[in-house]
């Protein structure tokens, strides 16, 4: 049975662009959770996916966007990358409340 | 914002020792899970205490809550090296219809063999 599944692992961006993630959820979860975690720190809630609409966002910026498709994947989008968006962005899947899944992460540098 | 404070920041203790730490969070809260993290990848679950237990096991591993201090301890007993990692406790207010978890800041944990 298949985790969660991120891609890419590391990616490397220029301040000022666009980048995409995405990720797939664990087989039978139909929830899908981003956070960003910054080197030392402890993972922050970006936002959450529910039957492909947001139903709950944190404190970030409009610049971060997401997407949840009929199959549950999810896409994270950051606009007009800052330096300060380098971190490790983190999606989780749950099928209820109690059931989190990670995956291992994509690390995004923007330099 | 940061809901809890895991102390200490770092641990270090030999192998064979127990491991302690501590978690404390700010506001009410439907439970609270302990995560570990190894070398800043995923985060693995590692258990799961309601607010209304106030203590559980699984395996090495024995957690404890108050609710009336908003606090909850890890134990990991005869710790092996291979458990050095990153402890994360997270708070999960979904009775209160949120859908985050709060992680705290963790405790890094170096085993020496």
């Amino acid at each position: 049975d298949a985790g969660v599944t991120q891609s890419p692992t590391h990616l490397i961006k220029t301040r000022g662009q666009q980048v995409t993630l995405r990720c797939s959820p664990k087989s039978g979860h139909d929830t899908v959770s981003w956070y960003q975690q910054a080197l030392g720190q402890g993972p922050q809630f970006i936002f959450q996916y529910y039957e492909e609409e947001e139903r709950q966002r944190g404190n970030f910026p409009d610049r971060f966007s997401g997407h949840q498709f009929p199959n549950y994947s999810s896409e994270l989008n950051v606009n007009a990358l800052l330096l300060g968006d380098s971190a490790l962005y983190l999606c989780a899947s749950s099928g209820d409340f109690y059931g989190y899944t990670f995956g291992s992460g994509t690390r995004l540098t923007v330099v | 914002s940061q809901q809890g404070e895991e102390d200490p920041q770092a641990l270090s203790i030999q192998e064979g020792e127990n491991a302690t730490m501590n978690c404390s969070y700010k506001t009410s809260i439907n439970n609270l899970q302990w995560y570990r993290q190894n070398s800043g990848r995923g985060l693995v679950h590692l258990i799961l205490i309601r607010s209304n237990e106030r203590e559980k096991h699984s395996g090495r591993l024995r957690v404890t809550l108050d609710t009336s201090k908003k606090s909850s301890s890890l134990l990991i007993t005869a710790s092996r090296a291979a458990d050095t990692a990153s402890y994360f406790c997270a708070t999960d207010n979904s009775g209160a219809g949120s859908y985050q978890l709060t992680f705290g800041k963790g405790t890094k944990l170096s085993v020496i063999p």
